[in-house]
Formats: structure tokens, C-alpha cells, sequence
């Protein structure tokens, strides 16, 4: 079956201690996005992908990094400089990474990380 | 910049009864709009969509209707079920950065048997 996954689901961390979540596709598709999903908040993208080997600042990159070294993977690293780091963490991609012509793309999920750290 | 404002839940209602969420967006140029949904522990999934004026998008018995004149989004359903307990979220695109999807905080409904 083709979808995302993400592991692991329930992510512990200590404070001051980086962390990398896994997000991979088999959807054979260009673009990947990360959002952070906080109570109340509805989503906010963190770092999005429209190609392998490039890769943008969303609306709340700081104290977050990202590579997109191969086209089905997209992992997010949540530094020591991310101020509030506990939050659901999602993964999305869509085929194309360029509007396609302003054509739209449905965003796929993946199920989430839960991260917390303490 | 583009944004979108939802009502505020949580909404609890009876098996049967009918659901609205309201939905208002802020937005250059044409906007898509999405509703997603998110069942408990779960990513998001499409419900449904709409890409231009007055397009209505339908799917499992939820409908929204593009309104450009009054820039709104409304999820319906006429009869909700025990199952359609989550959390439902208002989205949007718009041009040029098509792939780039701007979301509503997302209204949390409960349905009770």
C-alpha cells in the first residue's frame, strides 16, 4: 500500500538533547512538508520540499533542521534550540512541488509523531 | 497573507442532528479551499474540496460550498454519526504558492449516540 509513515509514534526526550523524526513516502512524490500541530493552534509549517536536495524555511523554522537527500525521505530534527519542542509533529506530501501549472494538489498525511520532551 | 478563521469548538452534538462549522478565509488572489479531518491519534485526511466559486465539494455526506462574495467555507452534514467524532480543519491555497496550505485551529466535534 502507498502512503507515509512516521516513526516512531510516541517519541521521549530530555531537554537540551536533539532529536530526529523519520518520515518516508512510497507515493513517488516530489514535494514533502513538516508541520507541528499544537492544542488550539491548527497546523504550522516548519520546513517544506518541492525536489530532492532542496529544501525551504516555513513559517516557524527556527530551532528546526531538515534534508532531503533522497526523494522518498524527508527527516526532521528538532534541535536544542527549539524553545517549546513538545507538540504532535506531521509529515505531508503531494506529487508536485511546483503548483503545477496552478493545477491543486492534495496534501497526504502521514499518522504523527508525538514528541515530548521534559 | 492568506488565513483562514474557523468557529471555535468544541461542538457536541446528538446522533442525527445536523452540523455546521463555519468557515471564513482572508486570502490573494483565488484561493482553493479544503476541509480535513483528523480522527483521534491519527494524521489528517481529505474530506473534501472546493477550487473555484461556487463549486460545491461532497464526500460521505459532508458538503461545503465556495462563496467568494461572502469569502466562506462552511462544512455540513445533515445527519452526523458516532463515527464523525474528530477534529475538522478549514484550508486553504492560493497562488503563487499553490502548494502551501494555510490552516483554520480546527474545530473539535463530538457526536453523542
Amino acid at each position: 500500500d502507498g502512503g507515509i509513515t512516521q516513526s516512531p509514534k510516541y517519541l521521549f526526550r530530555k531537554e537540551g538533547q536533539n532529536v530526529t523524526l523519520s518520515c518516508e513516502q512510497n507515493l513517488n512524490h516530489d514535494a514533502m512538508y513538516w508541520y507541528r500541530q499544537d492544542p488550539g493552534q491548527g497546523l504550522r509549517l516548519i520546513y517544506y520540499s518541492q525536489i530532492v536536495n532542496d529544501f525551504q524555511k516555513g513559517d516557524i523554522a527556527e530551532g528546526y533542521s531538515v534534508s532531503r537527500e533522497k526523494k522518498e525521505s524527508f527527516p526532521l530534527t528538532v534541535t536544542s534550540a527549539q524553545k517549546n519542542p513538545t507538540a504532535f509533529y506531521l509529515c505531508a506530501s503531494t506529487p508536485r512541488g511546483d503548483g503545477d501549472g496552478g493545477r491543486i494538489h492534495e496534501q497526504y498525511f502521514g499518522p504523527g509523531t508525538r514528541l515530548t520532551v521534559t | 497573507g492568506n488565513s483562514v478563521t474557523q468557529m471555535e469548538g468544541p461542538v457536541t452534538l446528538s446522533e442525527e442532528a445536523f452540523l455546521t462549522i463555519n468557515c471564513t478565509y482572508t486570502a490573494t488572489g483565488y484561493p482553493s479551499l479544503f476541509w480535513y479531518v483528523q480522527y483521534p491519534g491519527e494524521g489528517l485526511q481529505l474530506l473534501l474540496k472546493a477550487t473555484k466559486a461556487d463549486d460545491k465539494g461532497s464526500n460521505k455526506g459532508f458538503e461545503a460550498t465556495y462563496r467568494k462574495e461572502t469569502t466562506s467555507f462552511h462544512l455540513e452534514k445533515g445527519s452526523v454519526q458516532v463515527s464523525d467524532s474528530a477534529v475538522y480543519f478549514c484550508a486553504l491555497s492560493a497562488p503563487p504558492f499553490f502548494y502551501k496550505l494555510s490552516f483554520g485551529a480546527g474545530t473539535t466535534v463530538t457526536v453523542r449516540a
